[in-house]
């Protein structure tokens, strides 16, 4: 069964904390997602990647990172968490080519106090 | 900035009713247009990708249409049961999203289904 796996289900942070969110799939994709999820606001795209080291930014990219140094894992990086970053964080990943649909990590509920 | 609307935002059923919801998007350089479910506590999962003006794809109880046109989808659901219960997502995906085929997201539609 392919997996996107992300690290931790629930994560409780303070304030000026560097945090770090891990990502992992099975499924040799090119393609990497973070996106963060707000009630009322959808899923909204914080950071891509389409390759190993290459990265892109979403829509809302301001106060996150990312890194991608192997294909099958992609981290998001909050540099100095703060509250308004307190929010549901999904993975996803999905095969370049053709029209397959994304595979979505089971996300991480981040709080930030 | 592309804007994917769905409607109702949340829908209350009795088991057994039918029922369908709309998902709006830009009609001008579509590519993809994809339905997601996602229960409580699960990862969304992947439904349907429609790419072509007329589709129509079916999985047991559920069917969607797709109008590339007008910018518009419909997902019905035949015979709701609980195990319907979810959020139901739309996300457009741009003849510019690039390989990636990145997606724009709709706010879901939350449905409810009483035993």
């Amino acid at each position: 069964d392919v997996k996107v796996t992300q690290s931790s289900r629930y994560l409780v942070k303070r304030t000026g904390e560097k945090v770090f969110l891990e990502c992992v799939q099975d499924m040799d994709h090119e393609n990497m997602f973070w996106y963060r999820q707000d009630p009322g606001l959808g899923l909204r795209l914080i950071y891509f990647s389409y390759d190993v080291k290459m990265k892109e930014k979403g829509d809302i990219p301001e106060g996150y990172s990312v890194s991608r140094e192997k294909k099958e894992r992609f981290s998001l990086i909050l540099e100095s968490a703060s509250t308004n970053q307190t929010s549901m964080y999904l993975c996803a990943s999905r095969t370049s080519g053709g029209n397959y649909g994304y595979t979505f990590g089971s996300g991480t509920r981040l709080t930030v106090v | 900035i592309l804007n994917v609307e769905q409607s109702p935002q949340s829908l209350h059923v009795q088991e057994g009713d039918s029922t369908n919801f709309t998902c709006s998007f830009p009609s001008s350089n579509f590519y993809a247009l994809h339905w997601y479910r996602w229960e409580t506590a699960k990862s969304p999962e992947a439904l349907f990708v429609m790419t072509l003006n007329g589709d129509e794809k079916k999985k047991g109880r559920i069917s969607a249409t797709l109008n590339t046109k007008e910018g518009y989808s419909y997902l019905y659901i035949k015979g709701s049961q609980p195990e319907d219960s979810a959020t139901y997502l739309c996300a457009f995906g741009s003849v510019y999203g690039g390989a990636t085929n990145k997606l724009i997201f709709g706010t879901g539609t939350l449905l409810a289904v009483q035993p």
